[in-house]
């Protein structure tokens, strides 16, 4: 079945600290792949998308995810956090069906100390 | 408007009552879906369209549940008979097209509450 784990419910980081977000995915072919961003009344905003080609993509806000199809992860990664990041970040796959059909994982809360 | 508009933006409902919950897309954009997220969960599939036809509606739970979309862009999600289970945030989005590499945009969402 096709599922996606986020290992980490909440993750505490000081401001200026780097960041790393952890994702598995469980999907029958090569998924796309994507990460989005939650803040509290506000919508879910794509923060970076992976299709295929680079295995490292870039996304908005300074982050970055890394596919890795050998450990099946998609980490979410940022090298100096602000406390604006504080949110929840959800991962998610799908897509290949020729429509925004998205398997979400449970997401990460993050908290950001100054 | 800018982006996909979700009203109400909260719902308060007695158990067995029915509701509809509004998505106004984006202007032009042909596919739109519903999600909903429960406390704690990430956003879970419920229904896409292309234009005005529902062109996979597999994640709804079961028959209580329908949805609509008349003219291809304004869409209605209706649950009838509602249960404290259908408690919950649901999130509509829209893109311009419905291909998987397109990005969808959500709305702020509906939160409803069945007591």
């Amino acid at each position: 079945a096709q599922s996606v784990t986020q290992p980490d419910i909440h993750i505490t980081v000081s401001e200026g600290a780097s960041l790393e977000l952890r994702c598995n995915y469980s999907y029958g072919a090569t998924p796309y792949l994507f990460w989005y961003v939650q803040s509290p009344g506000q919508g879910l905003q794509l923060l970076l998308k992976y299709f295929s080609g680079d295995t490292l993509v870039q996304g908005i806000k300074g982050f970055e995810a890394e596919f890795k199809r050998s450990q099946s992860s998609f980490n979410l990664r940022k090298p100096s956090v602000h406390w604006s990041d504080a949110a929840e970040y959800f991962c998610a796959v799908g897509g290949t069906g020729g429509y925004n059909k998205l398997i979400f994982g449970a997401g990460t809360r993050l908290a950001v100390h100054p | 408007g800018a982006g996909v508009s979700q009203t109400p933006s909260n719902k308060v409902t007695e158990k067995g009552k029915y509701v509809e919950l509004r998505c106004d897309p984006i202007s032009g954009h042909t596919a739109l879906y519903w999600y909903r997220q429960s406390l704690g969960q990430g956003p879970e599939f419920l229904i896409y369209f292309q234009g005005t036809g529902a062109a996979d509606d597999s994640g709804l739970p079961n028959d209580r549940f329908f949805a609509v979309r008349p003219e291809g862009s304004v869409s209605t999600l209706k649950i009838q008979r509602t249960e404290r289970g259908d408690s919950a945030v649901y999130l509509c989005a829209s893109s311009p097209l419905g291909g998987g590499n397109t990005e969808a945009f959500f709305g702020q969402g509906t939160r409803l509450t069945v007591v």
